[in-house]
């Protein structure tokens, strides 16, 4: 089984629906991230947690939202998809740098359709 | 703010050849910075890595020196396969070790 699990894998969806991206990790990392990943941009940061209590915006927050439910499970919240929210997504979990070399461990991606 | 310049792509290559993909950087301090691989369909997985000056990071074939007094961490292969088809993303963790900040990604193809 994965370390870093997403669900679903694959959604396509209509403009104006609301939809979750949900990620559960085995790792045991505190830290947990969504990127997005477009042709041509690389990824880039949405979200970022560091514990339960911790949540943070990343660079393109706008029109997303996160929950984390636990320190295992870090969800993503499209209120009202949009066409351009098209995109590959990564949820993402790392440990504290001083334990090692806090390096990120990705999911497998959800691929986001919005028509 | 920190950030990483990688080569642009598509790199397309014959097996064998050599590869070199370019990566620099623009930090504070002494970023982590490491090379992340992605094959079709698949996740980000950690290629190799390194964690301070003149440190060399190398994996399956692939390798990739820290040079602080030029900021580049470039990725080198000796002879690639069509395995190693994949795009490639050079990233760093800053100085605070908060944020990881990526490249825009290089594909390469390898050709038989």
């Amino acid at each position: 089984d994965a370390d870093v699990t997403q669900t679903p894998r694959n959604r396509i969806t209509k403009t104006g629906k609301r939809i979750m991206l949900e990620c559960s990790q085995t790792k045991g990392h505190d830290r947990m991230y969504w990127y997005r990943q477009d042709p041509g941009l690389g990824l880039r940061l949405i979200y970022y947690s560091f514990d339960v209590k911790d949540i943070n915006k990343g660079e393109i927050s706008d029109g997303y939202s996160v929950s984390r439910q636990a320190q295992a499970k870090f969800s993503l919240s499209l209120e009202s998809a949009i066409p351009n929210q098209t995109a590959l997504y990564f949820c993402a979990t790392s440990d504290l740098p001083r334990r090692g070399i806090g390096e990120l461990f990705f999911g497998e991606g959800s691929r986001l359709t919005v028509l | 703010g920190d950030s990483v310049t990688q080569m642009e792509g598509p790199v397309t290559l014959s097996e064998e050849a050599f590869l070199t993909i370019n990566c620099t950087y623009t930090a504070t301090g002494y970023p982590s910075l490491f090379w992340y691989v992605q094959y079709p369909g698949e996740g980000l997985q950690l290629l190799l890595k390194a964690t301070k000056a003149d440190d060399k990071g190398s994996n399956k074939g692939f390798e990739a020196t820290y040079r602080k007094e030029t900021t580049s961490f470039h990725l080198e292969k000796g002879s690639v396969q069509v395995s190693d088809s994949a795009v490639y993303f050079c990233a760093l963790r800053g100085n605070t070790g908060n944020q990881f900040y990526f490249g825009t990604g290089t594909s390469l193809t390898v050709i038989p």
